[in-house]
């Protein structure tokens, strides 16, 4: 069973640092993986998803990477911004057909 | 905004109360799908519909129900709920079921008291 998890559960930067968001997994069978924003109090934003065949996709100032090998994702930030502060998730699924698994989370928060 | 709606955005009910969430994707998906996101935990999925009929049931208590009448629409029928319950619960919807690309409403907050 696929298990994610999201290390630091928060986390403070001061405004224009590069930063890097961790996430890993359990079962490197994994068929993709997907990187939300979650406001407070609101819902989900999706940000970036990797399939199993990608090892990275690129928005903006963001960057995901997908190393299976290693069970591990990152979500760079470049240039962080105050309105960058929120909740980061990362979810994976191990096939087309069974639920995302989701990790707790990392609060961003960026200090002008 | 990301195409899916939810009503209502706050809810506080007793133990006996009867309420229900609604959900609405104006996207074109077929799959729609009920999450819950207690404090301190992970997103947890309650159940999936593809193409209207039910596909997932995570061990979901009786006392949560939920219809889709139509592709577009999702309902989560509540009865008898208990404090625990108490949660951000989230509808999301996605082209099919298997397109993990999901998009997700703002949420609704329950108080059960």
């Amino acid at each position: 069973k696929q298990e994610v998890t999201q290390i630091p559960a928060a986390l403070s930067v001061p405004e224009g640092e590069n930063l890097v968001l961790n996430c890993s997994f359990t079962d490197s069978a994994i068929y993709n993986l997907q990187w939300f924003r979650q406001d407070p109090g609101k819902g989900l934003t999706s940000l970036l998803l990797i399939q199993s065949s990608q090892r990275e996709q690129t928005s903006g100032r963001l960057n995901a990477s997908l190393d299976k090998s290693s069970g591990r994702s990152t979500l760079y930030i470049a240039a962080s911004q105050p309105g960058d502060s929120a909740t980061y998730l990362c979810a994976g699924a191990n096939s087309g057909n069974t639920p995302l698994v989701f990790g707790k989370g990392t609060r961003l928060s960026v200090i002008a | 905004e990301t195409g899916v709606t939810q009503t209502p955005r706050h809810l506080v009910m007793g133990m006996t109360n009867k309420k229900s969430l609604k959900c609405e994707q104006h996207l074109g998906h077929n799959a729609m799908y009920w999450y819950k996101q207690s404090a301190k935990k992970p997103l947890e999925l309650m159940f999936v519909y593809n193409f209207k009929e039910q596909t997932e049931n995570n061990s979901v208590p009786s006392r949560f129900s939920p219809e889709c009448p139509n592709s577009s629409h999702l309902f989560l029928h509540l009865h008898t709920l208990q404090p625990e319950d108490s949660a951000l619960y989230l509808c999301a919807s996605s082209v099919r079921q298997g397109d993990n690309e999901q998009f997700f409403g703002p949420g609704t907050r329950l108080t059960v008291l």
